[in-house]
């Protein structure tokens, strides 16, 4: 399936590493979001991304910072992450109607390991 | 209390078998409801929208009881294939639009 897609698919990585994580959909949604999903948890969504404009961010460390440049394209840069930043990081993609999210989408994940 | 939460299972039951679990959301203003099916080292993928009026896809039904707040999943006649987690989705219209996801409930079939 290509309709989301993200690499790396694996990144290990230390502590004083950057690194950005890539996702691309080709679905022609109009909102873009990025999910952790740590051993044992539920998914925790980060960012939110709506026409290239970000609406939500739940509070999360500025060590993440993401970057919509259009709605096709979504990023995620890391720089001096702890090792409980470890997780499965999911991008998805929906159609927002008036500000409503229809069925997400993900790409196959980023599994991250953090030295 | 959890906004939205899930028996983690393991459910282990046999081929062939009936299988039903539940979603609980504390949101009463909840709008939207979703069941995502997630195997192992694998992302989540949508396996069904929930309606009021409840919806049937072969094998599965899910239902939405909006006075108990509770969603469900029944899948009948059970594959090996069927083994997953099962995750629920609840979303919220207010100011933002509010995504929470269920821990999930883990589905074992035994041959």
């Amino acid at each position: 399936e290509t309709g989301v897609t993200q690499t790396p698919r694996h990144l290990v990585m230390g502590m004083t590493n950057k690194k950005s994580l890539k996702c691309e959909q080709h679905l022609g949604h109009n909102a873009m979001y990025w999910y952790k999903q740590s051993a044992k948890k539920p998914l925790e969504l980060m960012f939110v991304y709506s026409l290239e404009e970000r609406v939500e961010n739940n509070s999360v460390p500025s060590r993440f910072s993401p970057e919509c440049p259009n709605s096709s394209h979504l990023f995620l840069h890391l720089h001096t992450l702890q090792p409980e930043d470890s997780a499965l990081y999911l991008c998805a993609s929906s159609q927002l109607w008036e500000g409503q999210p229809d069925t997400q989408y993900f790409g196959p994940g980023t599994r991250l390991t953090v030295l | 209390r959890k906004e939205v939460e899930q028996d983690p299972g393991p459910f282990n039951v046999p081929e062939g078998a009936t299988v039903a679990f539940n979603c609980t959301y504390s949101n009463s203003a909840s709008q939207s409801f979703f069941w995502y099916r997630q195997d192992c080292r694998k992302e989540p993928k949508l396996l069904m929208s929930v309606y009021s009026s409840g919806n049937e896809d072969g094998r599965f039904t899910a239902q939405l009881n909006r006075a108990s707040q509770y969603i469900s999943l029944l899948i009948r006649d059970s594959k090996l294939s069927d083994s997953a987690t099962y995750l629920c989705v609840v979303i919220s219209y207010s100011s933002a639009s509010k995504i929470i996801f269920g821990s999930g409930t883990r589905l074992s079939i035994r041959p």
